[in-house]
């Protein structure tokens, strides 16, 4: 069973650092690429970064373009999200999200991080 | 990255199907047969629904239909069941590694 288990969500303040981590288990992680997707309070999903699968790159939503980094360790099975100089808007749920292999899909979720930034 | 349009709510009743719809342009859905659908309840992480535009996940319910026509997408629920109401999310790849979600629509069932 796909296990997807995101930390380090919490408060920080404007133009402070955070980062998040994603622990993945039941599936074979170094193969699959994985995405951050997070959810504003009472808002919509809206898509971050991605790693890719196999060695492949790093991608950014313009919103966190220069400000996040998507990392990954495969032999320990976790991603990351290192976010710089915080915004308000930044504050959401971030989600960890596995990527279904072959299609450009997410078939597997984690309960999500909530990050709060508030002065 | 422009988000995608779908309608913020849609009704029906129990037994009834209900069409959501999901327009974008031709750099997301209509430029890519990679449109999927999400469902998720109030506080819940998204559960998987639809995949590469119309294929379903084993386990989901063949209630649950989706396909696409240009630049808009639609999932359709047959069957309305209570447990049905939640929000409902489309995603389309949108080229270069990205990806673009619409706004969510609300499905109630009366």
């Amino acid at each position: 069973e796909v296990q997807l288990l995101e930390s380090g969500g919490g408060l920080v303040q404007p133009g402070g650092s955070l980062r998040l981590s994603c622990a993945a288990s039941g599936f074979t992680f170094s193969s699959n690429a994985m995405s951050w997707v997070r959810q504003a309070p009472g808002g919509g999903l809206v898509w971050v970064s991605v790693f890719s699968g196999g060695g492949g790159g790093t991608y950014y939503a313009d919103s966190v373009k220069g400000r996040f980094t998507i990392s990954r360790d495969n032999p320990n099975n976790r991603v990351y999200l290192h976010m710089d100089s915080l915004r308000l808007e930044d504050t959401a749920v971030y989600y960890c999200a596995k990527h279904l292999s072959g299609t450009w899909s997410f078939d597997s979720w984690g309960q999500g991080t909530l990050v709060t930034v508030s002065s | 990255q422009s988000a995608l349009t779908q309608p913020r709510s849609v009704s029906g009743s129990p037994g009834q199907s209900v069409t959501i719809s999901c327009t974008g342009t031709s750099s997301d859905v209509g430029g890519y047969n990679y449109v999927s659908w999400y469902q998720q309840y109030p506080g819940r992480a998204p559960k998987f629904l639809i995949y590469d535009v119309s294929r379903r996940p084993s386990g989901v319910p063949d209630r649950f239909s989706a396909s696409k026509s240009g630049n808009t997408a639609s999932l359709t629920i047959s069957g309305l069941q209570a447990d049905d109401e939640a929000d409902y999310y489309c995603c389309s790849y949108a080229g270069s590694f990205t990806w673009a979600f619409g706004g969510g629509t609300k499905v109630t069932v009366l």
